[in-house]
């Protein structure tokens, strides 16, 4: 069965400071990952993508890594912002019929001044 | 830009009501998701189509059923709502690709049942 592991579940950082999120999955065969910020009450917004041949991947203060070999991901947050705080999906499409999304749980980031 | 757009952001509905959720994408995208979110269990998928009046089941569809009669509109129906249908719903269209099929979100409809 397809599976998409986020650690941790929740994470709260100060102001200023750097965090990484972690992301492991199962999904098969693999297309892409993507991250996904999304603000309470609001839909996912994609932050990156990334395919097999990619393992790294930046966008402003966000950077994402990704091993296809032992199928992880991390997203880094450098500097981080008041901004930031909101939950960071992993998701993975496997490759087949409809490019089905596999979801992980997300993990809730919460940035203190 | 791309832009898929939910109907509403909030309903509220009493049981035994149906209830329809729209979506509408303005990129000819080809595949469209319905999900629903629940704190502590992520987003869930309920139905998908890649095509006009295709639809596939996707990992929880009891409940509900689906409409896609033009590319760019993907329907949600709640035959009968029932209270433990109250949760965040997701529209996502996607172009299906070798490469970049990243999915693109509306921003949520959030469904109360009394």
């Amino acid at each position: 069965k397809n599976q998409v592991e986020q650690s941790p579940q929740s994470l709260i950082i100060l102001e200023g400071k750097n965090c990484t999120l972690q992301c492991n999955y199962t999904v098969s065969p693999f297309s892409n990952l993507r991250w996904y910020k999304q603000d309470t009450g609001r839909g996912p917004v994609s932050l990156t993508i990334m395919t097999f041949s990619e393992n790294t991947k930046s966008n402003g203060r966000y950077t994402a890594t990704l091993d296809a070999d032992t199928k992880q991901s991390s997203l880094h947050i450098t500097a981080s912002q008041l901004s930031d705080s909101a939950s960071y999906i992993c998701v993975v499409s496997a490759r087949a019929a409809g490019n089905k999304l596999t979801f992980g749980g997300g993990t809730r980031v919460l940035v203190k001044p | 830009d791309v832009k898929v757009t939910q109907s509403s952001r909030y309903l509220v509905k009493r049981t035994g009501e149906k209830v329809f959720l729209e979506c509408v994408q303005d990129m000819d995208h080809e595949n469209m998701f319905w999900y629903r979110q629940d704190p502590g269990l992520g987003l869930r998928l309920i139905y998908f189509s890649y095509d006009v009046k295709m639809k596939e089941k996707g990992d929880i569809p009891e409940g509900y059923s689906v409409s896609r009669e033009k590319k760019e509109r993907f329907s949600l129906i709640l035959e009968s709502a029932s209270t433990n249908q109250t949760s965040m719903y997701l529209c996502a269209s996607q172009n299906p690709g070798l490469r970049n099929t990243e999915a693109f979100f509306g921003q949520g409809t959030r469904l109360t049942v009394v």
